[in-house]
């Protein structure tokens, strides 16, 4: 069973950086595709940009290609999101997922929340 | 890319069928067989229900099913329960190869 579980959430100011952490178990993780999604309260839900297995090209959406960056650690089964110069609208609850084939979200882990306000 | 069109509620009562819409254009659903469809309850983390337009993950039950017709993906809920009840969000795979979701459809049991 694959488990993922987010940590690094919390308060930060606007203009702010923040790192989000990811930890996976129960996946061949050098080779698993992961992804970003996030949700503002109340929203839905908004992609945020992916790793890919085995190399670990990144792809990101428009609102926040350039400020985030998504990086992996294959020896520590480990995927981040580094945040830079965040946004009241980057604030959201960000969820960690693989992607059980390239383009379906397979499992998800419980999200961390980001706050972003002064 | 675009997000996805998706009708804001579907209701209906226990025991009947309801199918909820995600309409897209012929640069994503029109053009793939990638469409996923998702269910999240109040609080908690999406759920992965349809991929690939009509297969079901181990576990999903089988009065879940999903169908496509041009730009427009389909999930229907057969033989509804009230523990159907929550958000269904549908994502498709698109020319632009980002990632994309529809808006979301809120499920009610009568």
């Amino acid at each position: 069973e694959v488990q993922l579980v987010e940590s690094g959430g919390g308060l930060v100011k606007p203009g702010g950086s923040l790192r989000l952490s990811c930890a996976a178990s129960g996946l061949a993780f050098s080779h698993a595709w992961m992804s970003w999604v996030r949700q503002a309260p109340g929203r839905g839900l908004e992609w945020v940009g992916r790793s890919r297995g085995g190399g670990g090209t990144t792809d990101y959406a428009a609102p926040v290609k350039g400020r985030f960056t998504i990086s992996r650690d294959d020896s520590r089964n480990t995927v981040y999101l580094q945040m830079n110069s965040l946004e009241a609208e980057d604030a959201a609850v960000y969820y960690c997922v693989w992607m059980n084939t390239v383009t379906s979200y397979g499992s998800w882990g419980q999200g961390t929340l980001v706050t972003v306000s002064s | 890319q675009s997000a996805l069109t998706q009708p804001a509620s579907v209701s209906g009562s226990p025991g009947q069928s309801i199918t909820i819409s995600c309409t897209g254009t012929s640069s994503d659903i029109g053009s793939y067989n990638f469409v996923s469809w998702y269910q999240q309850h109040p609080g908690k983390a999406p759920k992965l229900m349809i991929y690939e337009v009509s297969n079901r993950p181990s576990g999903v039950p089988d009065r879940f099913s999903g169908s496509k017709s041009a730009n427009t993906a389909s999930l229907t809920i057969s033989g509804l329960q009230t523990e159907d009840e929550a958000d269904y969000y549908c994502s498709s795979y698109g020319s632009s190869s980002t990632g994309v979701f529809g808006g979301g459809t809120k499920v009610t049991v009568l």
